[in-house]
């Protein structure tokens, strides 16, 4: 069974749509994230929440709206979508927050194509 | 500030040799440091990681890497690289504070036969 599950993994659409990713964990943790991989593969975090709480919210554009139901899923939804946003977006899970010597666990990632 | 410096962007090595990649870290506070791997159109994979203890780590498939405070660095290694192995490499760095987990920039591996 696959720990860090997100869908879908291949998403093109075109500007200004709103989209959403759903991530799952089973791994019975407690934080989850959101991280964006650019056309660089540079990988910055974007939200974090560690029981169902926002945690980290980094400097994000608004259109950008995680919502976690439960402390095992993490979505992600996009208005507006724009030609910037096109990227790989990655969902992660920890047994606590990052920083606190935890090690984060990957998804497979979302690859985002914006036309 | 915080930060991770790959120094490599892209490397080469034939199978069946020796590999290192760099990664050079500015921390306030005592780093935990990780290694993770990325395979072509996946996600990234634990390769090994350093909390405290040992300055040398094994990990998965072979790596190992060696944490030296003196000179903020903690090199990944392997004695013998195997085709399979080619892959994007990232270093990050976090603390015991409540800080983020940093990513370098990558390396980028390339194995010929």
């Amino acid at each position: 069974d696959t720990a860090v599950s997100q869908t879908p993994k291949y998403l093109v659409t075109q500007m200004g749509n709103d989209k959403s990713i759903k991530c799952e964990q089973n791994l019975g943790h407690d934080t989850m994230y959101w991280y964006k991989q650019d056309s660089k593969k540079f990988l910055k975090i974007m939200f974090s929440y560690n029981n169902k709480e926002l945690i980290i919210n980094e400097t994000v554009p608004n259109r950008f709206s995680p919502k976690s139901p439960d402390k095992a899923h993490l979505n992600l939804h996009i208005n507006s979508l724009e030609l910037g946003d096109s990227a790989v977006y990655f969902c992660a899970s920890s047994q606590g927050p990052q920083g606190s010597g935890n090690t984060i666990y990957f998804g497979e990632g979302s690859w985002l194509t914006v036309v | 500030a915080q930060s991770v410096t790959q120094p490599d962007i892209h490397i080469t090595v034939s199978e069946g040799a020796s590999l290192e990649l760099r990664c050079n870290y500015s921390y306030g506070a005592t780093p935990y440091l990780f290694w993770y791997v990325q395979s072509p159109g996946q996600g990234l994979q634990l390769l090994l990681k350093y909390f405290s203890g040992d300055t040398l780590v094994q990990g998965i498939k072979g790596f190992e890497a060696e944490f030296k405070r003196s000179q903020s660095s903690f090199n990944l290694r392997k004695p013998s690289v195997h085709w399979s192995d080619a892959a994007e490499y990232f270093c990050a760095v976090g603390g015991n504070q409540g800080g983020k987990l940093i990513f370098g920039q990558g390396t980028e591996l390339s194995v010929k036969p």
